[in-house]
């Protein structure tokens, strides 16, 4: 069965590094997501993403965010510059379609900024 | 904005011991509502997608239900193996974000 994929499985680096986070979705998927969970709380949507241009985001996707496409597999999401309070596990999804079409999930990246 | 309520927080159940767990939701106009169940340290795994009132779908010893505002996942003899948080979500209007409660955690004691 297909499913998402996410590399790498945990991140450590200091505050104010840049980090890049690597998804490969689902290969006939069309619409791709990423999310947020801060320990112990909720999982958060961050930015969606369609036909190589950003479709949705939320609040929390700011300028030290960008996402890629930077080939016909891998979806990106870079933070510039990091601080403590993105320390986070981060979910990359993709679904078939847009609205109301299931989003599935990848195993996530647990990101730890020092 | 929408707004989802899970309830229980913490569930506690003898393996055996049926029971269900509630989602409340608040939307303008839904298009889908999510069940996902989510191991410590991993990522959401898809149970269910429901889209109007009255459907119901069944897994194994899952069977969640949908009305106009609330949704309910109900286990049926649960195993040890149930044990997991269970994440209720909805997508709907325009967006294509979908937001999440904060899930009832589900332990199976044998």
């Amino acid at each position: 069965e297909p499913e998402v994929t996410q590399t790498p499985s945990h991140q450590v680096t200091q505050m104010g590094q840049e980090v890049i986070l690597r998804c490969v979705p689902i290969s006939n998927h069309l619409y791709f997501y990423w999310y947020r969970q801060i320990l112990g709380q909720k999982v958060e949507f961050l930015v969606s993403f369609y036909n190589n241009e950003i479709s949705e985001k939320s609040e929390i996707f700011d300028d030290q965010f960008s996402v890629e496409r930077p080939d016909g597999s891998n979806f990106t999401l870079k933070i510039r510059s990091t601080k403590l309070e993105d320390s986070a596990m981060y979910f990359c999804a993709s679904s078939p379609g847009g609205r109301g079409d299931t989003q599935y999930f990848g195993p996530g990246t647990r990101l730890t900024v020092l | 904005e929408d707004q989802v309520t899970q309830s229980p927080e913490a569930l506690r159940l003898q393996e055996g011991e049926s029971s269900s767990l509630n989602c409340s939701y608040t939307v303008s106009g839904l298009r889908g509502l999510f069940w996902y169940r989510q191991d410590p340290g991993k990522g959401p795994e898809f149970l269910f997608t429901l889209y109007s009132a009255g459907e119901e779908k069944e897994k194994e010893r899952l069977k969640a239900t949908l009305t106009k505002k609330e949704s309910f996942l109900h286990i049926t003899a649960p195993k040890p193996e149930d044990s997991a948080t269970y994440l209720c979500a909805v997508n709907s209007g325009g967006y294509q974000k979908v937001t999440f409660g904060t899930g009832t955690k589900l332990q199976v004691i044998p």
